[in-house]
């Protein structure tokens, strides 16, 4: 299902920490997942994605943990830099469709 | 490899008018979608579009939204007559011709309507 935002949630880390960035999704049928990191005034920016048959996968400083029995998802980010700093939404698509469902979104704060 | 293209960057329409949103995807894609965002809030999917055919449209309202992706050009997302629930950025995505592919956005057009 779709969230409704409201005021974003906000996660504060300095520089040098581990982020780690939580989302849950409604539909046991979504087959395929993804975070996108968004900066003020652009689009946009795919992070890592996972599909349904794998619960952890991970990229370069980022790793994407997946759990289908509680439907959750979330992201992991090692040694966080100010340029980390954005929103992150994650999204997910129902089997046999196209379309992604996105998350309200976090927003990330890094304080050098 | 050039990314998702979408012009304008900024629109300002007054109500009543006519807004035009165009969307080029990245080379080799042949899946376009058009997702909308308001403030403070997730993107929402609003069409999705293959060369000359709407595949999904559940998101789209049913009056004045219209959208479409010729055979050539760019996609056109289309508001007629816009009201002010209608500001908002519009962000076009694109991903490859097979199924399940990650989808790439653009910048976003953000649409004021005064």
């Amino acid at each position: 299902g779709e969230s409704v935002g409201l005021h974003l949630p906000t996660l504060s880390v300095q520089e040098g920490d581990n982020s780690i960035i939580n989302c849950a999704y409604s539909n046991s049928a979504s087959d395929y997942f993804i975070w996108y990191k968004q900066e003020s005034g652009k689009g946009p920016q795919f992070i890592i994605d996972i599909r349904s048959n794998m619960d952890k996968r991970q990229g370069q400083r980022v790793t994407v943990l997946l759990n289908k029995t509680v439907k959750h998802l979330s992201l992991q980010i090692a040694a966080t830099q100010p340029g980390d700093s954005a929103v992150y939404f994650c999204a997910d698509r129902l089997t046999g469709f196209q379309k992604l469902v996105f998350g309200t979104g976090t927003r990330l704060l890094v304080s050098p | 490899n050039a990314g998702v293209m979408q012009n304008p960057r900024h629109l300002v329409r007054r109500r009543g008018q006519e807004a035009r949103l165009r969307c080029s995807p990245m080379k080799g894609h042949s899946h376009v979608y058009w997702y909308r965002q308001l403030p403070e809030e997730g993107l929402k999917f609003m069409v999705y579009l293959q060369k000359e055919n709407i595949i999904d449209e559940s998101g789209m309202p049913k009056e004045r939204f219209s959208a479409e992706f010729p055979k050539e050009g760019p996609s056109i997302l289309r508001i007629q007559q816009v009201v002010r629930g209608d500001s908002a950025a519009y962000f076009c995505a694109s991903s490859p011709p097979s199924k399940g592919e990650t989808q790439y956005f653009g910048p976003g057009t953000r649409l004021l309507v005064l």
